[in-house]
């Protein structure tokens, strides 16, 4: 089974910050890679897919990079809208998916 | 709009039995693979069981294999889980979901519902 590791688990932040979020995954994935926002009570949210590619609807400020086991999610100028957990989760060993642990994004 | 709407949660006693539902529309449900994601209170997201569009090909995580059964009725627009067997661990928001139908959104969840609530306690 593909594990999914993402850091950190939470990250403390201020309006208008560039933030990172890191995920590995235990082999080789190619950019089968999707990152996922989730607010309190609500559904998960998706944002990028394939790795790097945007969603319809999510806003330019969020990008996704990476390949093989190291991706990265990155949210380039934070807003108020944005604090909530986001989850990695790879596709490549579809149907059978598995999903990061999550990062909490905190305001500071 | 795509829509997916869950139902059938609740409060069950471990050893008892549970079907949840979800019905589609929006798009043509019959063209599209769908899955069910648990969530445990607290916790994180967990893959539960996915069914391809046709019902020709049926997965499961171990956590729940031979005890859930996922089935899909592509004239009513309904996914569902059968769920048997639960014991305490099964205790989260259920969600379905649908797979992306581009290549590019293979093994992605593009649309979600708003969860229901499974309890498992005596």
């Amino acid at each position: 089974d593909i594990q999914m590791t993402q850091s950190p688990s939470s990250v403390s932040a201020s309006v208008g910050d560039r933030v990172t979020i890191t995920c590995r995954a235990s082999q080789g994935i190619s950019s089968w890679l999707a990152w996922y926002q989730q607010k309190p009570g609500k559904a998960p949210k998706l944002l990028i897919y394939a790795a790097s590619s945007l969603q319809s609807g999510v806003p330019s400020r969020f990008s996704g990079s990476g390949s093989g086991t190291d991706f990265t999610l990155t949210i380039s100028s934070l807003q108020p809208e944005d604090f909530a957990t986001y989850y990695c989760q790879q596709a490549n060993s579809f149907p059978a998916l598995t999903f990061g642990g999550g990062t909490k994004v905190e305001i500071k | 709009e795509v829509q997916l709407v869950e139902s059938g949660g609740g409060l069950v006693k471990p050893g008892g039995s549970l079907r949840l539902s979800c019905a589609a529309s929006g798009f043509t449900f019959s063209s599209y693979s769908m899955n069910w994601v648990r969530q445990a209170p607290g916790k994180g997201l967990e893959w539960v069981s996915s069914i391809s569009s046709s019902s020709s090909y049926i997965y499961y995580a171990d956590s729940v294999k031979g005890r859930f059964t996922i089935s899909r009725d592509n004239a009513k627009n309904s996914l569902y889980l059968q769920m048997n067997s639960l014991r305490a661990e099964d205790t989260a928001v259920y969600y379905c979901a649908r797979v992306g139908g581009t290549w590019l959104l293979r093994g992605t969840l593009d649309y979600w519902g708003q969860g229901t609530l499974v309890t498992v306690s005596s």
